[in-house]
């Protein structure tokens, strides 16, 4: 079963504009991470914020994890059109090395 | 610097036919994946190798196969291919260090008739 819930599934916004993208997993983690997946593509890897990280920046990404509620959020500052993909966070537990466990994403679609 | 490397690209195949999916990494990397992905679904291990000489059942096994063939190569078999098994399939690679990223191929469209 997926350990992660995204929310919301699909996000549709105009250019310039803030995106916000949550998710919500079960159990204790090592660390979670949010991918990006252009249609047709492969995941990217955007981010990886570790358990005991409350906030972690780059470029326009802003990533916030809170363990006590089992949740973290994405945000994409002054959306570009290009930024239109499927974003998925995934949480890992392993001590060593990596076993990810993804949540179902959301599609985020920006306007010019 | 190619990265992760999945072949082919595009599959058909008839109920109960056979295939080896390629995963090829240039990155040194330890750790090795194979996932699927269904619509409106994420990513669901299939199979992992963690090391070179290892492979471990991930979230969803049945009906396939992995091999080491070495530090670089993990490929993915269907031994009996079912309708169920129409997905996209990605393998991925990291390295064997705490909070490693993934990289991830553009994946293999395999329909099953």
């Amino acid at each position: 079963s997926q350990q992660g819930e995204e929310d919301p599934q699909a996000l549709s916004i105009q250019e310039g504009e803030n995106a916000t993208m949550n998710c919500s997993y079960k159990t204790s983690i090592n660390n979670l991470q949010w991918y990006r997946q252009n249609s047709g593509r492969g995941l990217v890897h955007l981010i990886l914020i570790r358990s005991n990280e409350r906030e972690k920046h780059s470029g326009r990404l802003r990533v916030t994890l809170d363990t006590s509620k089992k949740s973290s959020s994405l945000l994409i500052t002054a959306s570009r059109a290009a930024d239109t993909a499927s974003y998925f966070c995934a949480t890992d537990r392993e001590t060593s090395g990596s076993r990810l466990t993804f949540g179902e994403g959301t599609q985020l679609t920006v306007n010019p | 610097n190619a990265g992760v490397t999945q072949t082919p690209k595009f599959q058909v195949l008839k109920t109960g036919q056979s295939m080896t999916l390629q995963c090829a990494q240039d990155m040194n990397h330890n750790s090795m994946y194979w996932y699927r992905q269904d619509p409106g679904m994420g990513l669901r291990l299939i199979y992992y190798s963690a090391s070179e000489g290892t492979t471990d059942k991930g979230e969803v096994p049945n009906g396939y196969n992995v091999s080491r063939l070495n530090k670089r190569e993990f490929s993915l078999r269907l031994e009996s291919a079912a309708p169920s098994q129409t997905s996209v399939y990605f393998c991925a690679s990291c390295r064997r260090d705490f909070n490693q990223p993934q990289h991830f191929g553009d994946g293999t469209r395999l329909s099953i008739l």
